[in-house]
């Protein structure tokens, strides 16, 4: 069984267009963030949530719109999609906080033309 | 920035060599975790050391903690080709606004 799914697991798409990309965790855990990895491996955190409540909003443009239906999935939106947006987007997940053990997906790859 | 640093940045070995990899960090700390990044595939958890600990062990695995130095080594012993990666620290600051930070990584090759 996948602890944490994302998908899709590749998008490519063009300049200006709106995507989605879907994350769901069936470890019963309470906090879930979404990460992005660029292309030098630099790994940053982008959003939080617990218990479907933001609790981390880095410095992100507004064009990324994360939404938690509930505790088990967080999905990412991304309007307007620019050239540098071209990353490997992660969904993690943790019991508790975040200084506690986060698991992974596989990672949705994001190629912007 | 409060980014960690690993050093090297590769890592080029042969199987049943030791490899070694260090983090170090800017300021205390609550926790540093390590994680292990397959080609093409997301991180996994491999250790977490709180800031009161100073070693811990799991199989082949060895990581070490200095709060004076601000650093932490993690040891493969006996390595296998299959531990070829990318190996990242993460530091816990705590505070506010608490996130992890994480290093740029250590690509480990271990050549059969």
């Amino acid at each position: 069984d996948t602890a944490v799914s994302q998908t899709p697991k590749y998008l490519v798409t063009q300049m200006g267009n709106d995507k989605s990309i879907k994350c769901e965790q069936n470890l019963g855990h309470d906090t879930m963030y979404w990460y992005k990895q660029d292309s030098k491996k630099f790994l940053k955190i982008m959003f939080s949530y617990n218990n479907k409540e933001l609790i981390i909003n880095e410095t992100v443009p507004n064009r990324f719109s994360p939404k938690s239906p509930d505790k088990a999935h967080l999905n990412l939106h991304i309007n307007s999609l620019e050239l540098g947006d071209s990353a490997v987007y992660f969904c993690a997940s943790s019991q508790g906080g975040i200084q506690e053990t986060q698991y992974f997906g596989p990672g949705t790859r994001l190629l912007v033309l | 920035s409060q980014q960690g640093e690993e050093d090297p940045q590769a890592l080029s070995i042969q199987e049943g060599e030791n490899a070694t990899m260090n983090c170090s960090y800017k300021t205390s700390i609550n926790n540093l975790q390590w994680y292990r990044q397959n080609s093409g595939r997301g991180l996994v958890h491999l250790i977490l050391i709180r800031s009161n600990e100073r070693e811990k062990h799991s199989g082949r695995l060895r990581v070490t903690l200095d709060t004076s130095k601000k650093s932490s080594s993690l040891l493969i012993t006996a390595s296998r080709a299959a531990d070829t990666a990318s190996y990242f620290c993460a530091t816990d600051y705590g505070g506010n606004n608490r996130k992890l930070i994480w290093g740029l990584g250590t690509s480990l090759a271990v050549n059969p």
